[in-house]
């Protein structure tokens, strides 16, 4: 099993550009979610998913889109890039979910690592 | 809301202890943590649910304090390879996992 796949693993995009990151998990885990790790800020929730189908807003969510048609994968849009989405981007995914709790581990994948200039 | 962590770092020399506190404003669902070295992606370390189960390695240990919607986590007769930066992740409502900011912990000879 490959685990969770994310690409690509850097990006430099100009100020507007749009992108996708993708995130796929060949784990048949109902949950997914994308944090983004900035220096001293340790990983704030951008979008999280509890099953195809379904997403909903974390923390951060401004400039960001998601959209959850299988279960394999969760992609990332930046709508307009901008210099404070410069950033470590990671996807997470996780077996557990009781249907009112997250009760297994995430699992992460490496990281995308995107600049905008 | 991210959880709050105390201390935000931590030096130790091997076979020390120390404790990781994370506490949350909202009623929690589960607490996560999650050890990261410099450069990789987050490693699980233990997940505490509400009701009181536990789940984790055998070697690190926790304590959940539902009522007061606090956790600690407990480094015991530390080794050199538990430095690196832990997170504590809270969860208040199905899904919703937040970190807090983080402590980085070094281990020396």
């Amino acid at each position: 099993n490959a685990g969770v796949t994310q690409t690509p693993k850097f990006q430099v995009l100009k100020t507007g550009q749009s992108m996708t990151l993708q995130c796929a998990q060949d784990m048949n885990h109902e949950y997914m979610s994308w944090y983004r790790q900035d220096p001293g800020m340790g990983l704030r929730l951008i979008h999280y998913s509890v099953g195809a189908g379904i997403t909903d807003q974390g923390e951060v969510p401004n400039g960001y889109n998601v959209s959850r048609s299988t279960t394999e994968d969760f992609p990332l849009r930046l709508l307009s890039a901008a210099p404070s989405q410069t950033s470590v981007y990671f996807c997470a995914s996780s077996p557990g979910t009781s249907g009112s709790l997250l009760t297994g581990e995430l699992f992460f994948g490496e990281g995308s690592r995107l600049t905008v200039l | 809301q991210q959880p709050v962590q105390s201390p935000q770092a931590v030096i130790l020399r091997e076979g020390e202890d120390a404790v990781i506190n994370c506490s949350s404003s909202k009623a929690l669902y589960s607490v996560h943590w999650y050890r990261q070295k410099h450069g990789e992606a987050p490693v699980f370390l233990m997940i505490l649910l509400k009701g009181g189960e536990q789940k984790g390695h055998d070697k690190i240990s926790a304590s959940f304090n539902e009522k007061k919607q606090q956790s600690s986590l407990y480094l015991t007769a530390s080794q050199l390879s538990y430095s690196g930066t832990y997170f504590c992740g809270t969860e208040t409502r199905w899904g919703k996992l937040q970190f807090g900011a983080g402590t980085q912990v070094v281990v020396t000879p």
